[in-house]
Order: C-alpha cells, then structure tokens, then sequence
C-alpha cells in the first residue's frame, strides 16, 4: 500500500526567510514520482514541483526545491525567500506504478508567512 | 499548457434537487480524468476515475448512484450529485493529466457544493 505522511499541521515561517515542509512516504515500487502542490484559501491545487524517484539531482524550481532523501522516503519541499503570497495548504502527493494512474495524497500542512 | 477548467465555481442547491458539474481540459486530450471531494482543512479524497468511452472506476465506499460520472468525450467529464443531501455539501474538484511518466496532475478550480 502506498502512503504519504506530512506531520506538520501547521507551520509559520517570517517573510523573507526560508521554510521547509516535511513529506515521507511508503511504497514498494522502485519507479515512482514525487509531488508537491499548493492550494490558497480559493481553492484550486496549483502544481508547484516533480522529483522522480530515480532522479539523482534534487528538482528546483524556481523558490521551491525538493530535498528528496530517497533512503530515508523523505521528500521535504523547501521554499527560500517566503512571501506573503506563500500562506497556503501544502499537500505531497505519489505516483507509482502500483497506483496506476491515481496520486496519493498526504493530509497537508498549512502554511502561514508572518510579515 | 494543460488547463483544466471546471464549472460552475459555486453552486446552491436544495436538497433532493441535481447539481452537474463540468471538467474540461482545454488544451490536451484526457482519456482519464480524477474527481476529488475535499472537506474544510481536511486532505483530497479520490472519489473516481472517469474513463473515456467507459464506466467511471469508484473509490470503495463512494456511491455510484448518487455520483453519477460521464466522460463521453476527450475533453469533457461530468460529475452529476443526485438527489443531494446536506451531506453532500463539499469542495469537489477534478483533475487530468498528459500522458507521460512524470506528467503531474492538473486540477480545475474546483467546486464549492451547498445543499441546503
């Protein structure tokens, strides 16, 4: 079974400084993807990032980055240089060939930019 | 590229009546497309996979009768909530995907229920 934990409810993180969101996950498959998206208080999952799991570099883009510790099934999104704009929920999601095409879902942590 | 749009945004409706609930990918074809229910701060729950030209595939304890899917195109999938209930008041949001390894999913905006 696949499974995808973010122990993090909640996280607050001053603007401008850097904040990082935790993600493991469960599964027996060698080939899978990593995923991050975020959704503001409107509603809509907005895909941010996509590490593979046998991508030897850490995907970044842009402000986010992946620290992906594949021995440890870890998968923590960092964001640098946080911006109000950046309060939001944050879900990892999972994709393996096990899976079919459906994507696991963690419960999320919500993330808050003090200014 | 790969823009799902959902419609209607919100939707009020009274109890026993039917409310139907568009996805559609606008720049790409879905064979498949994903709908999600997501209650308030609460993760997205996969309700079902909807298949082009087939019968959608339901989550175990979701009710196909109440969440009637149709995907009869490659761009169009419905979620129709019969007889809704109170109960059924939810966040419900679709998404797809281009074809490919590590092609993520895109989601529409999603869809804000309200029976009352």
């Amino acid at each position: 079974a696949q499974k995808i934990t973010q122990t993090q409810p909640g996280m607050f993180v001053q603007e401008k400084e850097a904040v990082t969101l935790d993600c493991t996950y469960d599964t027996s498959d060698q080939s899978y993807g990593l995923f991050w998206y975020k959704q503001p208080s409107s509603g809509e999952m907005i895909f941010l990032i996509y590490q593979g799991s046998y991508d030897e570099q850490n995907a970044t883009e842009g402000r986010y980055s992946l620290n992906f510790q594949k021995a440890r099934k870890s998968a923590n999104l960092v964001i640098s240089a946080s911006q109000l704009g950046d309060s939001a929920m944050y879900f990892c999601a999972m994709r393996g060939p096990n899976t079919g095409n459906q994507f696991y879902f963690g419960t999320g942590t919500s993330l808050t930019v003090i200014p | 590229g790969a823009v799902v749009s959902q419609h209607p945004s919100r939707v009020i409706c009274k109890s026993g009546t039917s409310v139907k609930i568009e996805c559609r990918s606008l720049d790409f074809q879905a064979t498949t497309m994903f709908w999600y229910r997501q209650f308030p701060k609460q993760s997205l729950m996969l309700m079902a996979t909807s298949n082009e030209g087939s019968k959608a595939t339901y989550e175990q304890g979701v009710e196909k009768d109440k969440f009637l899917i149709n995907h009869a195109s490659l761009t169009l999938s419905t979620l129709t909530v019969t007889s809704a209930h109170p109960e059924d008041s939810s966040f419900y949001i679709c998404s797809a995907r281009v074809t490919g390894h590590n092609s993520p999913l895109h989601f529409g905006n999603g869809t804000r229920l309200t029976v009352t």
